[in-house]
């Protein structure tokens, strides 16, 4: 079972370029998630997607876009790449509700130069 | 907005010691979570507990749900060195799908 497949799993960008993380789940559910993590600040939200075709924010939105594509899929766009969105970023799915936990994948490392 | 306070930041111990830490939130919480991450990897769920005094193990792993839902406890026993990584609490107030995360606990352990 594959889980959440995130790519790419590394990237470098020169700031001002625009890139799309993919973020991809086969276990059917209902709600997607994008958080950064930075050093000694934990799993910061993004965007989410309780379901298909609905989308919204988290606590650190600004400089991100985020595309539902269809229930499996949910992308993450950097219209113009800051050194202060260098992070890791990592998609996570779950059941609607959310309290058997997140799964997540494995992580996009993102450096701004 | 709501946080999580986690501790300790980071500890780093011999192997065969016992491990505590805590979250705490001024936040009542009906959920809380458990997630252990390794180098290069995402977060992977430990433990899971949903109700108020709640005591739930997984191997040496041992988490409680504080009576007061604002706080939540996990003890490893008898660390090993494949017990590296770092630990994170997460709690959900509702069933909105939304988990807020502490900051994490960087556990290192010397064989």
């Amino acid at each position: 079972n594959a889980g959440v497949t995130q790519t790419p799993k590394f990237q470098v960008l020169k700031t001002g370029q625009s890139m799309t993380l993919q973020c991809a789940q086969d276990m059917n559910h209902n709600s997607m998630y994008w958080y950064r993590q930075d050093p000694g600040m934990g799993l910061r939200l993004i965007y989410y997607s309780a379901s298909e075709g609905t989308t919204d924010k988290g606590e650190v939105p600004n400089g991100y876009n985020v595309s539902r594509l269809n229930k499996r899929e949910f992308s993450l766009r950097l219209e113009s790449a800051a050194p202060s969105q260098t992070s890791v970023y990592f998609c996570a799915s779950s059941e609607a509700g959310g309290s058997y936990g997140y799964t997540f994948g494995s992580g996009t490392r993102l450096t701004v130069v | 907005g709501q946080q999580l306070n986690q501790s300790p930041q980071s500890m780093f111990i011999q192997e065969g010691e016992d491990v505590s830490m805590n979250c705490t939130s001024s936040s009542i919480f009906n959920t809380w979570l458990w997630y252990k991450q390794e180098p290069g990897e995402g977060p992977v769920l430990l433990i899971a507990l949903y109700k108020a005094g709640e005591l739930t193990s997984n191997g040496r792993l041992t988490a409680q749900f504080g009576i007061t839902r604002k706080d939540s406890f996990l003890n490893i026993s008898a660390s090993i060195p494949s017990d590296v990584g770092i630990y994170f609490c997460a709690g959900q107030t509702s069933n909105t799908g939304k988990l807020i995360f502490g900051q994490g606990t960087t556990l290192q352990v010397k064989p």
